[in-house]
């Protein structure tokens, strides 16, 4: 069951450079998407998030942006910084019909060199 | 800045035996969650809790878990009679309340390492 989808499983930048990490879905019934970092041995921390009814949100050096045709969200990162290597999760939710739960992707672990 | 915090950070049990997984949510959320991690996967949400119920459960969570919320403050996970395969990570989270409904972005702990011998 995989409704959201992380297809690559690492990313490796150089400091200054711009990540770009991918995120799809096939539940039409999401339309609410959120970005989490973790580090080894923490929690998920919540990044940013984005509604269906934007196709981007910006906060800081982190940009999502969403192309709900194409089920499509990406995380822009810039500049990169070595504190931001970490494994990123992509997670969707509905805000209809009441269910709760995050559906997350497998994560992609980036990795920005100094 | 407040966190949500869990206890113990690592457990190890022999199968079989009951454990019970604790966690100290945020302290104006209303909302609460248990996810897990089995080695490798992805992360998996087992249960929401609100208003002194459970609002969802997935298929992971039969009749060996139960949650509570004993007090104010804390929120538990019970696995009952363990199995091998409930070796994950464990965590919980909360969101809080917004108008309208809930928040849809939730706050997770640092999880607990669920080890089953």
């Amino acid at each position: 069951d995989q409704q959201v989808k992380q297809n690559s499983p690492s990313l490796s930048v150089q400091e200054g450079r711009i990540s770009i990490l991918n995120c799809d879905y096939t539940n039409s019934m999401f339309d609410y998407f959120l970005w989490y970092k973790k580090y080894p041995a923490e929690g998920p921390t919540f990044l940013i998030s984005i509604s269906s009814i934007k196709d981007k949100n910006e906060d800081g050096r982190f940009t999502v942006f969403l192309n709900k045709s194409a089920k499509h969200l990406s995380l822009h990162i810039v500049p990169s910084q070595p504190g931001d290597s970490a494994v990123y999760f992509c997670a969707a939710t509905t805000t209809q019909g009441g269910s709760e739960k995050l559906v997350f992707g497998k994560g992609m672990k980036l990795t920005v060199n100094p | 800045e407040p966190e949500v915090t869990q206890t113990p950070s690592h457990q190890v049990t022999q199968m079989g035996q009951e454990v019970i997984l604790r966690c100290v949510p945020i302290s104006n959320h209303l909302y609460f969650y248990w996810y897990r991690q089995i080695l490798g996967q992805k992360v998996e949400f087992l249960v929401s809790f609100y208003n002194n119920e459970i609002s969802e459960k997935s298929e992971i969570f039969d009749d060996q878990f139960s949650v509570e919320r004993p007090d104010g403050s804390n929120f538990t996970l019970k696995i009952r009679s363990t199995k091998l395969e409930d070796s994950a990570m464990y965590f919980c989270a909360s969101s809080e309340p917004r108008e309208g409904g809930r928040a849809y972005e939730q706050f997770f702990g640092p999880g607990t390492r669920l080890t089953v011998l």
